[in-house]
């Protein structure tokens, strides 16, 4: 069974620190992608990742997908009040179903 | 707005009753996919249809089902309620069948079985 792990669990930090959050699996995927939910909504996909070594850039943040494709990270430069939510990265191994990591539940106070 | 509607947007029952969640895809979508979100799971895939097809089975409980009709709108049946079947369900849609299709997701319908 393929399992996704996320840390830190929670994160709470101030208006224009940066940021790093991470997605970890024993894992081979065949692509990652990272979700963002608000409170009362569904999630929201950010971006997604195919291939190994892969960095995206959206605005102020930068997505990595890891070399051998079993890892992810999430970096906020600069984090803003509007960044607040909860990260979900989630994806597939070949021939598995879809998962999705338990979360990064950021705050980012004023 | 992600186009996906789900209704309703809350419902709440007895422990042994049976309820039906609606789901319709954003136009176009072809696969549907149901998932449950509970504070200490997480969000939990169930099941995806494509085109009216089963296509991907995760954790889904016996007690559950779900069908996707021929205007691919999909239902997702839960029966013989438990209170720890209490959670958000939410249902997503995409245009393609895999995994890395992006999906757009549902408000959510909040279930709370008492």
């Amino acid at each position: 069974t393929q399992l996704l792990e996320q840390s830190p669990q929670f994160l709470s930090i101030q208006e224009g620190e940066n940021l790093t959050v991470y997605c970890n699996s024993s894992s081979v995927f065949s692509s990652l992608q990272w979700y963002r939910q608000e409170p009362g909504e569904g999630p929201v996909l950010l971006v997604t990742v195919v291939t190994g070594g892969e960095v995206k850039k959206l605005k102020r943040l930068t997505f990595q997908f890891g070399d051998a494709r079993k890892d992810s990270s999430l970096h906020i430069t600069a984090a803003q009040p509007g960044d607040t939510g909860l990260y979900l990265c989630a994806g597939a191994g070949y021939g598995q179903n879809f998962v999705f990591g338990p979360g990064t539940r950021l705050s980012v106070l004023p | 707005d992600s186009g996906v509607t789900q209704t309703p947007k809350h419902l709440i029952t007895a422990t042994g009753q049976r309820v039906t969640l609606r789901c319709s895809p954003r136009s176009g979508d072809l696969s549907v996919y149901w998932y449950q979100q509970s504070l200490d799971q997480g969000l939990q895939f169930l099941i995806q249809y494509y085109n009216g097809e089963e296509r991907a089975k995760g954790n889904i409980l016996e007690r559950f089902s779900a069908q996707q009709f021929p205007d691919l709108h999909s239902e997702l049946n839960l029966s013989s309620l438990e209170l720890g079947d209490s959670a958000l369900y939410f249902c997503a849609s995409s245009a393609g069948q895999g995994a890395s299709d992006e999906q757009f997701f549902g408000p959510g319908t909040r279930l709370t079985v008492l």
